[in-house]
Order: structure tokens, then C-alpha cells, then sequence
């Protein structure tokens, strides 16, 4: 079974660009979250969706937003990038919401603002 | 600000031995305790789901117990082997569906 992929894998960016990142659950999930790790921190939460809904949202500035689609894959974006948005994003995916569900994470995308 | 706060940082351990960490979090509007390892250069791999006080919960020689009045969850490893060494992370899920990591407790096994 094919576990929780993302794309791209790395990605480097200059500052005030805009990124697209994308992740695919797995089969049958309807939650995906999306969280930001930078070097010696825990993974920060930014979203998650269940149900193609916003159910939580972390503290994140609105040039980070994201969607679910109906075949629950999702994407998120990220306007007007900054040096300090450099860092690893993952997408995890659990059958229904976080109340009571283990999450599988994707291999991440690492993005790098120049 | 929701604080949720992992110790110690990092710890060693001979091969054999047991240990224990925690993890601490807010005593309010508690929804769930989730705890992960993850290992260098892979994902991070969920471990346990809790949500009731008192909940212990056993995968293998790992165990985690919780205690929501308190605001606390400990971490057991018994008898730690080389792969068990990993970055421990314990998330806090408020009732507003909000969910923040600690930064982590590294265990590190030596043969």
C-alpha cells in the first residue's frame, strides 16, 4: 500500500515568491495536516482538514493557506516567501480527525528560501 | 500561549537498560496526547493516541502513561536496544483542534 507521498521533494525559492506544495494521503484518510519543522524544534502545526474543511489552524500568518480536495489529496501554499519559511513541511494523514486517530506523516518537502 | 515541553532534551543509554521521559502540556482543554519517534532521515512514525486520564497504553517494550489533571505523560522504554535510538516527540490536541509538539526528547542506545 502506498504510504503518504508529497511532491516535490526539495525546492529551493527566492524571497516574495509564492509555493505550491502538494500531498497525497492515504488511500481511504480524510484528514491531512500540514506542519512546518525547522532544525531542533518539534514539527509546528499550520492546518488540518477533514472532509475537505478546515478543522484546526495553527499560528501561521494568512500567506499560508491551504485546500482539500475531493479526492482528499491536498495542497498548501505559501505567498510572499521569506528567508525564515525555509524549513521541512509535512503532511500526514489519518483515517478520520486527530481526536483519536495516529497520523502517518509523508517524507516531507524542504524548501529553501534564498 | 499553550506550552507543551519535553525533558530531558536528549539522554544516553547502555543497551539493555531501561528509561523514561516526559512530556508535559497544558491541564486545560485537553482533547488528546499523541506520541511519535522519529528516526534520522525517515518519517515520524505515531506510537500512541491518548485520551483518557489514566490511559496506559504498551507497543512491544514501549509504554506511555497519561495523566490529563496533572498535565503529564510519561514515555517507558524497557530494555532499550540500538533501534530504539530516535528523536521522541509527544503533540497536545486542545479541544479547538489545535495541535502542538514538543521539541523532543533524543534517545540515543549505545551497544
Amino acid at each position: 500500500d502506498a504510504g503518504v507521498t508529497q511532491s516535490p521533494t526539495h525546492l529551493i525559492k527566492t524571497r516574495g515568491q509564492h509555493v505550491t506544495l502538494r500531498c497525497s494521503p492515504i488511500s481511504g484518510h480524510k484528514s491531512v495536516s500540514w506542519y512546518q519543522q525547522v532544525l531542533g524544534q518539534g514539527p509546528q502545526f499550520i492546518f488540518q482538514y477533514y472532509e475537505k474543511e478546515e478543522r484546526g489552524r495553527g499560528n501561521f500568518p494568512d500567506r499560508f493557506s491551504a485546500r482539500q480536495f475531493p479526492n482528499y489529496s491536498s495542497e498548501l501554499n505559501v505567498n510572499a516567501l521569506l528567508l525564515g519559511d525555509s524549513a521541512l513541511y509535512l503532511c500526514a494523514s489519518s483515517l478520520f480527525g486527530l481526536q483519536s486517530n495516529e497520523q502517518f506523516f509523508g517524507p516531507g518537502t524542504r524548501l529553501t528560501v534564498l | 500561549i499553550l506550552n507543551v515541553e519535553q525533558s530531558p532534551q536528549s539522554l544516553h543509554v547502555q543497551e539493555g537498560d531501561s528509561t523514561n521521559f516526559t512530556c508535559s502540556f497544558p491541564s486545560s482543554n485537553f482533547y488528546a496526547l499523541h506520541w511519535y519517534r522519529w528516526e534520522t532521515a525517515k518519517s515520524p512514525e505515531a506510537l500512541f493516541v491518548m485520551t483518557l486520564n489514566g490511559d496506559e497504553k504498551k507497543k512491544g517494550r514501549i509504554s506511555a502513561t497519561l495523566n490529563t489533571k496533572e498535565g503529564y505523560s510519561y514515555l517507558y522504554i524497557k530494555g532499550s536496544q540500538p533501534e530504539d535510538s530516535a528523536t521522541y516527540l509527544c503533540a497536545f490536541l486542545d479541544s479547538w483542534g489545535k495541535l502542538q509538539f514538543g521539541a523532543g526528547t533524543q534517545v540515543v542506545v549505545t551497544p
